[in-house]
């Protein structure tokens, strides 16, 4: 049974730091695109980034570029989100997905939330 | 990256389908056919129903059907179920190599 959890969310100040992990069994870890999804209170469903599982290619959706880093540790089939420069709309429940091939995300964990506020 | 567009609120009664529609650009859902589906209870992990348009993963209900033409996609759920109440977001992969979501469906069963 595949089993994705994340941690590492918490309230943190604005222009702060925090850094997410999504720990992942019962997949090939080193077969996965990850990506992280996040919702913000009273929102929809927003793609942020994903990671092919070599670490060879990165992508990001444009308002977190250049504040985010997404990184993985196979040793650890474990998935990461550094998060830096953090902004009022950053607050939001994160999701951890993984990405058997191009175009979908079959499995997903329940969430970390990131509260951004002073 | 704009969301694709999805009504706000679709419902029905029992027994009855409806249709989801899901309206993007020539650079993502009329892109190539990576359109996927998910049924999402707010603050539990998401659900995929479909992908690639029109697949079903192991376990999900043939109700559940998917098709595309152009920029826009759709999801129809036959013989609606009290237990499909719940929002409903369409997804697709972008020329840019990212994804989009939609705006999100309310489904409510009468």
């Amino acid at each position: 049974e595949v089993e994705l959890v994340e941690s590492g969310g918490g309230v943190v100040q604005p222009g702060g730091s925090l850094r997410l992990s999504c720990a992942a069994s019962g997949l090939i870890f080193n077969k996965y695109w990850m990506s992280w999804v996040r919702q913000a209170p009273g929102k929809g469903l927003e793609w942020v980034a994903n990671i092919k599982h070599d670490g060879s290619e990165k992508f990001y959706v444009d308002s977190v570029r250049g504040r985010f880093t997404i990184s993985t540790d196979n040793a650890k089939d474990s998935l990461y989100l550094q998060m830096n420069s953090l902004r009022a709309e950053d607050t939001a429940l994160y999701y951890c997905a993984s990405d058997p091939s191009d175009g979908y995300h079959d499995y997903w964990g329940q969430g970390t939330l990131v509260t951004v506020s002073s | 990256q704009s969301a694709l567009t999805q009504a706000a609120s679709v419902s029905g009664s029992p027994g009855q389908s409806i249709t989801i529609s899901c309206t993007g650009t020539s650079s993502d859902v009329g892109a190539y056919n990576y359109v996927s589906w998910y049924q999402h209870h707010p603050g539990k992990a998401p659900k995929l129903m479909l992908y690639d348009v029109n697949k079903r993963p192991s376990g999900v209900s043939n109700r559940f059907s998917g098709s595309k033409s152009g920029n826009m996609a759709s999801l129809t759920i036959s013989g609606l179920q009290p237990e499909d109440e719940a929002d409903y977001y369409c997804s697709a992969f972008t020329t840019s190599r990212t994804y989009v979501f939609g705006t999100g469906t309310k489904v409510t069963v009468l």
